[in-house]
């Protein structure tokens, strides 16, 4: 069965550092692979996806991805954090069109001034 | 305003209740979907629907029923309320023409059983 782990529920960086979030997924297929946002109050938000082409995805906000079949992961990455970046981060994987679409538990991202 | 709206977003009651959660959309999609969000699991899918006529299990439908009233509409309810179905509720919408099935989620609504 598909599965997504996200091995870290929280994260704390300093402004203007660099950080990695990391997703490892289990899927018999060919993945679809997805980075979502949720800030406080708020619904999730697509930060980027991929499902062919360029491993390496860009997304909104400034986030990169990096697509690794030989490791199952998809990892998210940002060269400099703002303070606005603050919020819980949801890799998920699925299938074509959608389908069988699964969510990891999420990763609580802290940026300290 | 938002693309996919819920009401109510805050909403406490008490077990044995029957509550209703609904979802509506502009974004002119066929598919719809319920989730469930609990800190630490992520979101688990309860419900979802493909058009007005289609309505399918998710992976913890159980306690929950739905309804689509329509294909910008799709409400969520609990017949009879208990307190571990305190969560925070997203609906979703996707476009079937859409290879990725990108989800567009709502704002979530925010359910205490007390």
């Amino acid at each position: 069965a598909q599965s997504v782990t996200q091995p870290d529920i929280h994260i704390t960086v300093s402004e203007g550092a660099s950080l990695e979030l990391r997703c490892n997924y289990s899927y018999g297929a060919t993945p679809y692979l997805f980075w979502y946002v949720q800030s406080p109050g708020q619904g999730l938000q697509l930060l980027l996806k991929y499902f062919s082409g360029d491993t390496l995805v860009q997304g909104i906000k400034g986030f990169e991805a990096e697509f690794k079949r030989s490791q199952s992961s998809f990892n998210l990455r940002k060269p400099s954090v703002h303070w606005s970046d603050a919020a819980e981060y949801f890799c998920a994987v699925g299938g074509e069109y959608g389908n069988k679409l699964v969510f990891g538990a999420g990763t609580i991202l802290r940026v300290k001034s | 305003d938002a693309d996919v709206t819920q009401t109510p977003r805050n909403r406490i009651t008490k077990t044995g209740k029957r509550i209703m959660l609904e979802c509506s959309q502009t974004k002119g999609h066929d598919r719809m979907y319920w989730y469930r969000q609990d800190p630490g699991l992520g979101l688990q899918l309860i419900y979802y629907s493909f058009d007005v006529k289609d309505i399918n299990k998710g992976e913890i439908s159980d306690g929950y029923s739905v309804s689509r009233q329509a294909q910008a509409k799709f409400s969520l309810s609990l017949e009879s309320a208990i307190p571990n179905q305190t969560a925070l509720y997203f609906c979703a919408t996707s476009d079937p023409g859409s290879r990725s099935g990108e989800l567009f989620f709502g704002e979530g609504s925010r359910l205490t059983v007390l």
